[in-house]
């Protein structure tokens, strides 16, 4: 079975400082996808980054990246310069090959001002 | 870019009334879309896949018959809620994968939150 594990249910940043968000996952598949999504109090689900796991190279979203390691199954999302609309829920994913999603329990982001 | 609408955005109702959400794709054909349920401070938990002109595959432990899944057009996919009871309150999310993009794009409904009294 696939699955994906946060282990940090909560996570506090000094504004404009840099966090980092944990993430493992499980699975068989050797051609997948991860991602990192956002849900604010809005309840809307906002995608923040994604990683092909063929790709070696770690993805980048301006403040956003992730560390993949394929061999451990980590994928982690460090915030620079964290900003206040940055506090959100922040939910760990992985894709299989049907396109269905196995989703992290998140992590609550609280930026302090 | 691409945009799912959903709605409503919330519902209130009767203990043994039936509700239907909807999830329209605006700008592109969803062969597939995927429904979801979220409980407060939980993840998302698959409910159910709908494919265009097919029944839908529900996951383990989802009764078919309570939560009720069409999908008649490349554009439109609706859950009902049949026969509601005050355990249905949650939040209902739908996500679409776009048909003509070959990668692994969906995009998400604004999601419905369902109070049943």
């Amino acid at each position: 079975a696939q699955t994906v594990t946060q282990s940090q249910p909560e996570m506090s940043v000094q504004e404009a400082e840099t966090v980092t968000l944990s993430c493992t996952y499980d699975t068989s598949e050797s051609d997948y996808y991860l991602f990192w999504y956002k849900q604010p109090p809005s309840r809307q689900m906002i995608l923040v980054i994604r990683q092909e796991a063929y790709k070696q190279q770690n993805a980048t979203e301006n403040r956003f990246s992730v560390n993949f390691q394929k061999a451990a199954k980590s994928f982690s999302l460090k915030i620079s310069d964290s900003q206040l609309g940055d506090a959100a829920m922040y939910f760990c994913a992985l894709m299989d090959s049907n396109y269905q999603l196995i989703w992290g329990a998140g992590t609550k982001l609280i930026i302090k001002p | 870019g691409a945009v799912v609408s959903q709605h409503p955005s919330w519902v209130i109702c009767k203990s043994g009334t039936s509700v239907k959400i909807e999830c329209r794709s605006l700008d592109f054909q969803a062969t597939t879309m995927f429904w979801y349920r979220q409980f407060p401070k939980q993840s998302l938990m698959l409910m159910a896949t709908s494919n265009e002109g097919s029944k839908a595959t529900y996951e383990q432990g989802v009764e078919k018959d309570k939560f009720l899944i069409n999908h008649a057009s490349l554009t439109l996919s609706t859950l009902t809620v049949t026969s509601a009871h005050p355990e249905d309150s949650s939040f209902y999310i739908c996500s679409a994968r776009d048909q003509a993009l070959t990668n692994e794009k969906l995009f998400f409904g604004s999601g419905t939150q369902l109070s049943v009294l």
